[in-house]
């Protein structure tokens, strides 16, 4: 069984801060899949980025960046100097390779990033 | 443009009805789910289907049922033994092959029952 853990439920910041997502995953699996979906106000799930189990590097696009680290089943997220169109539901998700179908999420995390 | 669709937006229905939601995707994914969300909470998996004419239960499958008739089409039923059937409801699609398991999800239909 695996399980993703977003203990933040909600975060508030201000436009230009920057603000850090946490993700804390379980599985036995060796290898996995994590990902990160955005949920704005509209509702419809956007994909934001996969990462596989084998490969460690971090990544940056844009203002996004992830930190992915085994040792700690961590797969954080950071947004750098926050925009107003970046207020939604961000969640974490993981799909074991052994049942490539079984995406579980994390609760999410609301962001909300005032003016 | 590819990608999913999902109608209605917005449905409502009164208790003791059947009610079905559309999803339809042009990605030529192999892959469908039905995902429920409820206020404040992750999305949970009702049915998902590997292929044509193949479907399998979810974690919260009672209540509901999916047929597979094509690949590009998963209609998903709520039907009146489905307890409580208001939430969001969250079609996706994907094909897993070597490293690429992301799913992508239409807009969502939201259902209320009353």
């Amino acid at each position: 069984a695996q399980k993703v853990t977003q203990a933040q439920t909600e975060i508030s910041v201000v436009e230009k801060e920057d603000v850090t997502l946490d993700c804390v995953y379980e599985t036995r699996d060796t290898t996995y899949y994590l990902f990160w979906y955005k949920q704005p106000p509209s509702g419809e799930l956007v994909f934001l980025i996969r990462r596989n189990s084998f490969d460690e590097q971090n990544e940056i696009s844009g203002r996004y960046s992830w930190n992915f680290q085994k040792s700690t089943s961590s797969f954080n997220f950071t947004i750098t100097a926050s925009q107003v169109v970046d207020s939604a539901v961000y969640f974490c998700a993981l799909i074991p390779r052994s049942n490539d179908y079984k995406l579980s999420f994390g609760a999410g995390t609301t962001v909300t990033v005032r003016a | 443009d590819g990608g999913i669709t999902q109608s209605p937006k917005y449905l409502f229905r009164k208790e003791g009805q059947n009610v079905t939601l559309s999803c339809e995707q042009n990605l030529n994914h192999d892959a469908m789910y039905w995902y429920r969300q409820d206020p404040g909470q992750g999305l949970r998996l009702i049915y998902y289907s590997q292929i044509v004419n193949d479907f399998q239960k979810g974690d919260i499958a009672e209540g509901y049922s999916v047929s597979r008739e094509k690949k590009e089409s998963f209609p998903l039923t709520v039907t009146s033994a489905q307890k409580n059937p208001t939430a969001f409801y969250l079609c996706a699609s994907s094909m897993p092959s070597g490293s690429s398991y992301e799913q992508y999800f239409g807009p969502g239909t939201r259902l209320t029952v009353t």
